[in-house]
């Protein structure tokens, strides 16, 4: 059974530094990973999929990266801003005719402060 | 390209009743999925359908239904509510093939309220 681990739950930091946030998932069969961001009270926002196949993925300040084989995914942020504050969630597609869904971790709040 | 909406917003119902939610996904897409998110529980996955057929189902009781139109809407239905059911009600549209290519797109969510 596939399970998603994020750690920290919380993190607090000055603006302007660069962040790690950490994902793992225990099976590696898995079709791709996703990283949202959900601010309180609010839908999920899409920051990047990384296909099964793929290392990485770029979008603006934020990289994401998968490694399959030990189970692990990273957002990294930089230069973070008071704007970057959310829950950070990672989510894992699982392949398998009968478990074609999404796996979710418990998320990251990120606080950024000014 | 407009995103995914869900109708309505907000809901306040009594135990007992029972509750429809709808979501429109992107134009084109066929697969839409439906999450419930609560405090406790976070994200949990309750069925996805895709071409008026549902696809998966994950682990909540009969109680919660869902069925796809021919334009790709989607409504869920709960029965005879309950206290716990209280949550945000989310969905999520993706083209729905290749399978391998699944980058869900969320709507606002709905969010629950049961007294």
């Amino acid at each position: 059974k596939q399970e998603v681990t994020q750690i920290p739950a919380a993190l607090s930091v000055p603006e302007g530094e660069n962040l790690v946030l950490n994902c793992s998932f225990t099976d590696s069969a898995i079709y791709n990973l996703q990283w949202f961001r959900q601010d309180p009270g609010k839908g999920l926002t899409s920051l990047l999929l990384i296909q099964s196949s793929q290392r990485e993925q770029t979008s603006g300040r934020l990289n994401a990266s998968l490694d399959k084989s030990s189970g692990r995914s990273t957002l990294y942020i930089a230069a973070s801003q008071p704007g970057d504050s959310a829950t950070y969630l990672c989510a894992v597609h699982t392949t398998g005719h009968s478990n074609y869904q999404l796996i979710w971790g418990a998320g990251t709040k990120l606080i950024i402060k000014p | 390209k407009a995103g995914v909406t869900q109708t309505p917003r907000y809901l306040i119902k009594t135990r007992g009743q029972q509750v429809t939610l709808s979501c429109s996904p992107i134009s084109g897409h066929r697969s839409v999925s439906w999450y419930q998110q609560t405090p406790g529980q976070g994200l949990q996955f309750l069925f996805e359908y895709f071409s008026e057929t549902q696809r998966n189902k994950g682990n909540f009781p009969g109680r919660f239904s869902g069925r796809q139109f021919s334009n790709s809407r989607s409504e869920m239905n709960v029965s005879t509510l309950e206290l716990g059911d209280s949550a945000l009600y989310l969905c999520a549209s993706t083209p729905g093939q290749p399978i391998s290519y699944n980058e869900q797109f969320f709507g606002p969510g709905t969010r629950l309220t049961v007294l």
